[in-house]
């Protein structure tokens, strides 16, 4: 049984950096069949995916347009987690950010796992 | 950018009714939907993957259909766990991203 566990602050001043970190048990972060994602969910925007690592012989990531110039996602192998980091965070950054395991199906990938959900607030 | 629509917003059931949900794409997305349910401070869970394939211990009142640009998730008689709000999902191969619908709240009627 896959489990996500997410870790981090839940308060973000303007203009800082957003980090959260998702622990991943019963799976790897390695996996050749998987992807570890970031998405967040607000009333304004809905569910919005921010982006994912994974391995494919080689570490790719792939950044939605919306985040791609502020986010980074990392891996760390020697833990079996990745991690989050969005900088530059305003209030419209506000939201419950999840983690998410994305399972390859045909040419497709679904969500099957998601960690717990972290509310980050942006506010001074 | 594919944009995904889903009707109605609420759709009021009664328990032990069946409910029809709609997804529609702007453009064709082929069979690459998923269908979520989301409960009150929880995460989304997946039902349906490939249009109409259940996941791992789905219940069978749940099922999906449609390609290209139009979805529907029936539920065939409602219960009681059922009432939530169920989102759509497509993947995109390139440029690689993920899109979600507005979702479709279900509701007790």
């Amino acid at each position: 049984q896959v489990q996500l566990q997410q870790s981090g602050p839940g308060l973000v001043k303007p203009s800082q950096t957003l980090s959260l970190t998702c622990a991943i048990s019963g799976d790897s972060v390695s996996s050749n069949s998987a992807a570890w994602n970031w998405i967040r969910q607000s009333p304004s925007r809905g569910l919005e995916w921010l982006g994912r690592t994974y391995y494919r012989s080689k570490w790719y990531n792939d950044y939605a347009v919306s985040v791609k110039s502020r986010i980074t996602i990392n891996p760390d192998t020697s833990k079996n987690q990745f991690s989050l980091q969005l900088n530059s965070v305003t209030p419209e950054d506000t939201a419950v950010y999840y983690c998410a395991r994305a399972l390859n199906w045909g040419a497709a990938y679904y969500f099957d796992y998601w960690g717990q959900g972290t509310l980050v607030t942006v506010s001074s | 950018e594919i944009v995904m629509t889903q009707s109605p917003a609420t759709l009021s059931v009664s328990p032990g009714e069946r409910a029809t949900l709609s997804c529609r794409a702007s453009q064709s997305v082929s069979s690459n939907l998923a269908w979520y349910q989301q409960k009150p401070g929880q995460a989304p869970r997946l039902l349906i993957y490939g249009a109409s394939t259940r996941a791992t211990g789905i219940p069978a009142r749940f099922s999906g259909s449609g390609s290209g640009t139009e979805f529907t998730l029936t539920i065939s008689s409602l219960q009681s766990e059922d009432f939530a709000v169920y989102y759509c999902q497509q993947y995109n191969n390139w440029p690689p991203i993920f899109t979600f619908g507005p979702g479709t709240k279900v509701d007790i009627k």
